[in-house]
């Protein structure tokens, strides 16, 4: 079955930039979504359509998706960005998240 | 501002039933795919269930398919989930989320509910 692929933890000093992989294969032939979830609140969309922003999101999340990888990228990351982030993607009859990874803001 | 609440969760034992509710507002709820996510505690989110914007198509995670039952009352603004033959494995929080993709077969999940806690046990 397909799998999304994800590294459990990623650290980053404030003002660096983080850099969280998602893979799967041939994942750059589909469409991938990017979540962040902080404790205790609902996920909230980051990235769709693999380098889109939704409105109300920092211009420092990006995202690229090609080949068997999906990368979100947080530029100039601040302690508010602690947080899990968890890829998605899918096909015509099913939906798939990735583990998660949490990043952490040291 | 479009608001998902989601009522219904509670202790239920294996083998139970429970159905689940997701009231809509401030938006179009009959334009758009509705979706059911989980997250069992300290886990990661698992896609559950989709049904389209009239109804007709539904979709499973393999692991529901047969004892949950997705379905919408458009004219409620609502979503349901019927869950039966639930098992301990079952016990999380189910989220009720709005899909806006364009595509099908594409997914864009831009508002969640703030979820309803399922609990499966003796």
């Amino acid at each position: 079955s397909y799998e999304l692929t994800q590294p459990p933890s990623v650290s980053v000093s404030p003002g660096q930039t983080a850099s969280i992989t998602c893979s799967g294969d041939t994942l750059g032939d589909k469409s991938a979504c990017w979540y962040q979830q902080r404790p205790g609140q609902s996920p909230v969309l980051v990235i769709y359509q693999d380098d889109k922003r939704p409105s109300g999101i920092p211009e420092r999340f990006s995202g690229s998706n090609s080949g068997n990888t999906a990368t979100l990228t947080i530029s100039g990351t601040q302690a508010v960005d602690e947080a899990d982030y968890y890829c998605q993607a899918g096909d015509m009859s099913t939906v798939l998240f990735g583990g998660g990874t949490k990043l952490t803001v040291l | 501002e479009v608001q998902l609440v989601e009522s219904g969760g509670g202790l239920v034992h294996p083998g139970g039933s429970l159905r689940l509710s997701c009231g809509a507002s401030e938006f179009t709820f009959g334009n758009y795919w509705m979706h059911w996510v989980r997250q069992a505690p300290g886990k990661g989110l698992v896609w559950v269930s989709r049904v389209n914007s009239d109804g007709s198509t539904t979709n499973y995670a393999d692991s529901v398919r047969g004892r949950f039952t997705i379905s919408r009352h458009n004219a409620k603004n609502t979503l349901y989930l019927q869950m039966n033959s639930l098992r301990a494995e079952d016990t999380a929080i189910y989220y009720c989320v709005r899909d806006s993709a364009d595509d099908y077969g594409d997914y864009r999940f831009d508002y969640w509910g703030q979820g309803t806690l399922v609990t499966v046990s003796s």
